[in-house]
């Protein structure tokens, strides 16, 4: 039962390059989330997904974007990357919205 | 929309004793309030979590406490041993979501000393 598989583990970018991280669960939740993690910050919600074919802008959600594949994938692309952005990328998912996430492992990205 | 403090950022505790982590939140309507531990390197695992219908809940050596008047519910750690040094987090959120599902506090390095 592998839960949330996120990809990659590690990326280091450009100023300017863009890519985009995966997230897949295979728990058949409704509700997937993408946080991102800085020192002394916590976990900041940047969009949430509350079921399939629906996304929204969390708490910091400038300088992304997300696409709710199907119920299984939720991916987040950096457009431009800014140094800025350097932080471990964390994506989770729920059977409900606000209930019991699972977690990844996390993306540590580092933006030069 | 919601916020949560928690203290302290950094508690540092000899084996075997106990280790208490407190959280306040600001909206009245939430009502789930889950703990997390995240070990190095690895995401957030829940640990326990507690409903705002119940005001004590616990799970061998840990026990999570609320408090709905004052907005505050803590996390306690009795009998403490090596592998419970990590970071823990708290969070809340209301039932049905608020627009942000979760809001998590900003974590906790709990240090057990041999």
């Amino acid at each position: 039962n592998a839960g949330v598989t996120q990809t990659p583990k590690f990326q280091v970018l450009k100023t300017g390059q863009s890519m985009t991280l995966q997230c897949a669960q295979d728990m058949n939740h409704n509700s997937m989330y993408w946080y991102r993690q800085d020192p002394g910050m916590g976990l900041r919600l940047i969009y949430y997904s509350a079921s399939e074919g629906t996304t929204d802008k969390g708490e910091v959600p400038n300088g992304y974007n997300v696409s709710r594949l199907n119920k299984r994938e939720f991916s987040l692309r950096l457009e431009s990357a800014a140094p800025s952005q350097t932080s471990v990328y964390f994506c989770a998912s729920s059977e409900h919205r606000g209930y019991g996430y699972t977690f990844g492992s996390g993306t540590r990205l580092t933006v030069v | 929309g919601e916020n949560v403090e928690q203290h302290p950022s950094t508690l540092s505790v000899q084996e075997g004793d106990s280790a208490v982590i407190k959280c306040t939140y600001s909206d009245s309507a939430s009502n789930y309030f889950p703990w997390y531990k995240q070990e190095l390197g690895k995401g957030p695992q829940l640990i326990i979590d507690i409903r705002s219908n119940v005001g004590e809940k616990k799970d061998q050596r840990i026990a999570v406490t609320l408090n709905k008047t004052a907005k505050h519910f803590s996390l306690h750690i009795t009998e403490t041993q090596p592998e419970d040094s990590a970071v823990y987090f708290c969070a809340a959120s209301r039932s049905g979501g608020g627009a942000d599902g979760l809001t998590f506090g900003k974590g906790t390095h709990l240090i057990i000393q041999p």
